[in-house]
């Protein structure tokens, strides 16, 4: 159990072009989903936190209308790099977190990387 | 401020004990977790410790001491697939999860 997708898993795009990356949660339901960037030998960057139903919270210097979150439901959350550049380049991962039995488990996507050229 | 420090590169050997140690300064705290990260993958769980003392799963274990704001995860007979980052975070009180730069192993035959 506790299996979470990201779609694409990889993506190459124009420099000026947007970008929309999906993270479900396929067998529970996630009140809360966290983006990640990480660029190469970095650790994790949260970017934002995404509640189903209300506006995602940035971390600071996260530009939100840059990167726009959408949590419409219990298992979708999207993530749109808008006006891509090259230095929007990186590996951009969700994590679900589960609320069962109190625990908040994190549950990580497979990421996807984002190629501007 | 909120802080998670370990260090950046480890060689061990194979069959060896490796320890990576982390330290941590969070706004309140609701656990400490250890993710194995494959270069170019997404993190997997390892462990996740909120009360002290070690946590044994298989051939790695976790320790977690409150008070001193210290962990550890500790590798027992490594195998070359180890080779990996091996990230510690903390979830602070706003469960919000800070994590380390990682720690990057080195799994030498």
């Amino acid at each position: 159990g506790a299996v979470v997708s990201q779609h694409p898993s990889w993506v190459i795009c124009k420099s000026g072009t947007s970008v929309k990356i999906e993270c479900r949660s396929l067998d529970f339901q996630a009140t809360t989903m966290f983006w990640y960037r990480q660029f190469p030998k970095q650790s994790l960057m949260l970017m934002a936190t995404s509640n189903e139903g209300s506006k995602a919270t940035y971390e600071q210097g996260v530009e939100k209308d840059k990167f726009l979150i959408n949590h419409a439901s219990l298992t979708l959350s999207t993530l749109t790099v808008t006006s891509a550049h090259p230095e929007d380049s990186s590996f951009y991962i969700c994590s679900a977190q589960s609320e069962a039995g109190g625990s908040y488990e994190q549950y990580f996507g497979p990421g996807t990387r984002l190629t501007v050229t | 401020g909120q802080n998670i420090d370990q260090p950046t590169e480890m060689t061990a050997t194979e069959g060896a004990i490796v320890q990576i140690n982390c330290t941590y300064q969070t706004s309140g705290f609701n656990g400490l977790f250890w993710y194995q990260q494959h270069a170019g993958e997404a993190p997997t769980f390892l462990s996740y410790n909120v009360l002290d003392g070690l946590e044994e799963k298989g051939r790695f274990s976790s320790f977690l001491s409150r008070s001193k704001g210290y962990s550890y995860l500790l590798l027992k007979e490594l195998q070359m697939k180890d080779s990996a980052s091996y990230l510690c975070a903390a979830r602070n009180g706003g469960f919000k999860t800070i994590f380390g730069a990682g720690t990057r192993l080195f799994v030498k035959a």
